[in-house]
Formats: structure tokens, sequence, C-alpha cells
């Protein structure tokens, strides 16, 4: 069974630094292309990052460029969003996707981030 | 960036009648392999989002075939023959052409 379980979020203040954290388990995980994706509360669903599965490649939203920066460790069966500068504005959860080719066909359960004073 | 715009954004609709969701995009989805880039997604109450129709018109494992994906080029639509009560959520659009990936804004359906 496939599964993507998040950790490390939480509150933290606006300038401040966050590493989100996602165990991957359930399948051959060097295989697939991996993504973060946010939703803040009451709104709707917001591509972060993508990784290649050999984490040659990586891409971002513009909005994230320059602060937040994805990686994978496939020793580990791990992915990973270290999020630098958080503003108010990235209050959000954050899930765990995995690609299928052209579509995200298994989500984490998601984890909360909060940046506030 | 593609921008992809759903309407209506919410829906109310009575059990067992059909449901029908727009979604469009800024320019085609048109992949070189020939394939629509474009998937559908419900978030249920409560849960993370859940794979429907993938390449336009695909549906994932497990969905039932009350729903059905269809549309080319710039304009494609999702619809449920007959809703059930365990449809209820929120029904996202994706791109998934070019980064950024972008998704519509979201159609509520709810049981009238």
């Amino acid at each position: 069974e496939v599964q993507l379980v998040e950790s490390g979020g939480g509150l933290v203040q606006p300038g401040g630094s966050l590493r989100l954290s996602c165990a991957a388990s359930g399948f051959t995980f060097t295989t697939y292309w991996m993504s973060w994706v946010r939703q803040a509360p009451g709104k709707g669903l917001e591509w972060v990052a993508n990784i290649k599965e050999d984490g040659s490649e990586k891409y971002y939203v513009d909005s994230v460029k320059g602060r937040f920066t994805i990686s994978r460790d496939n020793a580990k069966n791990s992915l990973h969003l270290q999020m630098n500068s958080l503003r108010a504005e990235d209050t959000a959860v954050y899930y765990c996707a995995r690609w299928r080719g052209s579509n995200i066909d298994y989500w984490g359960q998601g984890i909360l981030v909060t940046v506030s004073s | 960036d593609i921008v992809m715009t759903q309407s209506p954004l919410s829906l109310s609709v009575t059990l067992g009648q059909p449901a029908s969701i727009s979604c469009r995009s800024s320019q085609s989805l048109l992949h070189s392999n020939g394939y629509y880039y474009l998937d559908w997604y419900l978030q249920k109450p409560g849960q993370s989002p859940q794979l429907l129709i993938y390449l336009g018109s695909n549906r994932a494992s497990g969905i039932p075939d009350r729903f059905s994906g269809s549309g080319s080029g710039t304009d494609f639509t999702l619809k449920i023959s007959r809703v059930e009560a365990e449809d209820v959520g929120v029904y996202y659009c994706m791109q998934a052409l070019q980064t950024p990936i972008t998704f519509g804004q979201g159609t509520r359906l709810e049981i009238k």
C-alpha cells in the first residue's frame, strides 16, 4: 500500500524557517517524480515544487523561488521541503504527492504550517 | 503561466441527477504525444484530494463509471451521470502540460 506521511509542520514566526519531510513507503520511490502542493485555509490547491526521480531537476512556483528548496533522499525514501524567509501567505496545509506520468496519483494527509507572530 | 478557469464555482444537485463542471485553460493542453494533460481531482470534506480523471478522459483506478471526462484544446468537462451522496466535495481541474502546474479555483458540489 502506498503511503506518504508528512511531518515537520507547526507554528513559525515571519522570516523564520521550517523543514518539512515526507516518508514514502509501499512503492519504488526512486522511480517517481514527487511534489509538494499546498492549500491555504479555505482556499484552493496550489502547486509548490516538483523534483525528478534522481533529484537532478527541480521546479518551483514563482512565489517560493529563492526561499524554498525541494530535495529527496532516495536511500531513505524521503522527500523534503526546506522553507526559509517564511511569510504569512505561506500559511497552508502542505501535501506530499507522487506523480505518475501526467498526474498526481497519491497524496499524503497533509501537514499544517502556520506563519504568524 | 496557464490559467485554469472552472465554472460553475458551486453546484447544488439532487441525488440521482446529473452534474457537469467546465474547465477552460488559457492555452491548449495538447502535449506533443497527442494526449491532453488535464486531470480532475475531488477533495472530499476533511480529506486529501483524490485523482478522478487523467489525460482528459481516463478514469483513475477505482473511480465509478458515473464519472466521465471529455474535451479538447482548451475546453474540458467533467460529468457525473447520477450524483450520489459520496460525491460531495470540491472538484479541481489541473493542467500538467507545463510548469508552473496550475489548478482551477475549484467547484463545490453539494446535495440539494
